[in-house]
């Protein structure tokens, strides 16, 4: 079965800094990986997936993530944040031949002015 | 409607009651999901249909949940005999299962249980 691990579980940064939410995946079969981003009382919705081709996949709202498949991670990142950008992000994984998505249990990225 | 609605938003019961939660998918979403969020925890996957049928509900944590969809439309998740530990925000997600859509859900607000 996959898993996922989200290494940090609050990430605090200043408005305009940089950030970088890390994922760690584990899975014996090809799978596709997704960032899902939860702003505050509001339902989950996807920032941005890997399926194949570029390891560099770009999403909404100026993230980006890399899939690094020698270490099993998916970091997502973005330049330089703002307030709006607080939200809690969720890492997930599917099998590529499977139905299920697994989450991680989520980052909460707090931007402060 | 556009998107996944759900319904109660908030739900607070008495341990020891059932408790019914709705779900209406995007129309033409074949796969829908149900998943409970506990309180600074991840989702937690309960169950998957694809159509009517459920080929996937592992993650159901005892025969007091059950789930149900008809018309490839609507889910109903029943929690029997409710417990404290029920207590969580219970999410509803679809999607298109062909190929690598599969993993791009559509969540609705998602229902918030309070067991007293």
């Amino acid at each position: 079965a996959q898993s996922v691990t989200q290494l940090d579980s609050q990430v605090p940064v200043f408005e305009e800094a940089p950030v970088e939410l890390r994922c760690n995946y584990s899975s014996s079969v090809s799978v596709y990986l997704f960032w899902y981003v939860q702003y505050p009382n509001q339902g989950l919705q996807l920032l941005l997936k890997y399926l194949s081709g570029s390891t560099l996949v770009k999403g909404i709202n100026g993230f980006e993530a890399e899939f690094n498949k020698s270490q099993t991670s998916f970091h997502l990142r973005k330049p330089s944040v703002h307030i709006s950008d607080t939200a809690e992000y969720f890492c997930a994984v599917i099998k590529t031949s499977g139905s299920r998505l697994t989450f991680g249990e989520g980052t909460q990225l707090t931007v402060n002015p | 409607g556009a998107g996944v609605s759900q319904s109660p938003s908030n739900k607070v019961t008495e341990k020891g009651k059932d408790v019914e939660l709705r779900c209406d998918p995007i129309s033409g979403h074949t796969a829908l999901y149900w998943y409970r969020q506990r309180l600074g925890q991840g989702l937690e996957f309960l169950i998957y249909f694809q159509g009517n049928s459920a080929p996937d509900k592992s993650g159901l944590p005892s025969d007091r949940f059950s789930a149900e969809r008809t018309g490839e439309s609507v889910s109903t998740l029943t929690i029997q005999r409710t417990q404290q530990e029920d207590s969580a925000v219970y999410l509803c997600a679809s999607s298109f299962t062909q190929g690598p859509l599969t993993g791009e859900l559509f969540f609705g607000e998602g229902s918030r249980l309070t067991v007293l």
